[in-house]
């Protein structure tokens, strides 16, 4: 069974400008999570769909971060304009179905670097 | 609000030996899951192992067990018989609710040692 997919790996942008990461969930999950990782810190989720509809935004800075997830599957994560402190891991997560106590399985992550 | 609170930035171990990761919580939650996730060095997050709090019983996963002290809001991690490929970032994570929001602390880093 594939795992999540992302891309790029690696992205190094100036600040002010855009930024877009992909993800794959695995195959047949319904829930999509994206996690923003600040270097000596845990994951903090930014935000989670079930199939394409938003569960929780409430920590995505709004008037910087976007996110959509069409057609239920794939999902992107945009950031415009890019501030320093945006320089993080950015990891997509899936899970089956979205029951609470379901497993999450991640992907391998973003490295972002603003400069 | 949740918090999870691992105070040991870091840690190392010699093969062969046990060793042991703390995690506390912060909840009024009284239904939730408990969670350690693995980062290997520049891999993925992979789970570890998890814990219902209204079980009672702890969880155990082959060389991985962990002791949950619910009244105390306590996880600690069990590594037995540790080996080098157990070289990783250990986070534990927090779940309730029906948004299966996990909330990480900020990871123990081990160094499994010869």
């Amino acid at each position: 069974e594939a795992g999540v997919a992302q891309s790029p790996r690696y992205k190094i942008i100036e600040k002010r400008q855009s930024v877009a990461f992909w993800c794959n969930p695995i195959s047949g999950h319904a829930t999509l999570y994206w996690y923003q990782q600040i270097l000596g810190q845990g994951p903090k989720l930014l935000i989670q769909f079930q199939n394409n509809g938003v569960v929780d935004d409430s920590q995505l800075p709004k008037d910087r971060f976007s996110a959509e997830r069409l057609k239920g599957v794939d999902s992107t994560l945009k950031i415009q304009p890019a501030k320093l402190e945006d320089s993080a891991v950015y990891l997509c997560a899936s899970s089956l179905g979205g029951l609470w106590r379901e497993t999450q399985y991640f992907g391998p992550g973003t490295r972002l670097l603003v400069l | 609000a949740q918090t999870v609170t691992q105070s040991q930035p870091e840690m190392s171990v010699q093969e062969a030996e046990t060793v042991t990761l703390s995690c506390t919580y912060d909840t009024s939650e009284s239904n939730y899951y408990l969670f350690w996730y693995k980062q290997p060095p520049s891999r993925q997050m992979i789970l570890v192992i998890r814990q219902e709090a209204y079980k009672q019983q702890n969880a155990t996963e082959n060389r991985f067990s962990v002791n949950f002290q619910k009244a105390a809001k306590s996880f600690s991690l069990k590594i037995s018989d540790s080996q080098l490929g157990d070289t990783a970032m250990y986070f534990c994570a927090f779940m309730y609710g029906t948004a299966s929001k996990l909330t990480f602390g900020t990871g123990t880093r081990l160094q499994v040692t010869l």
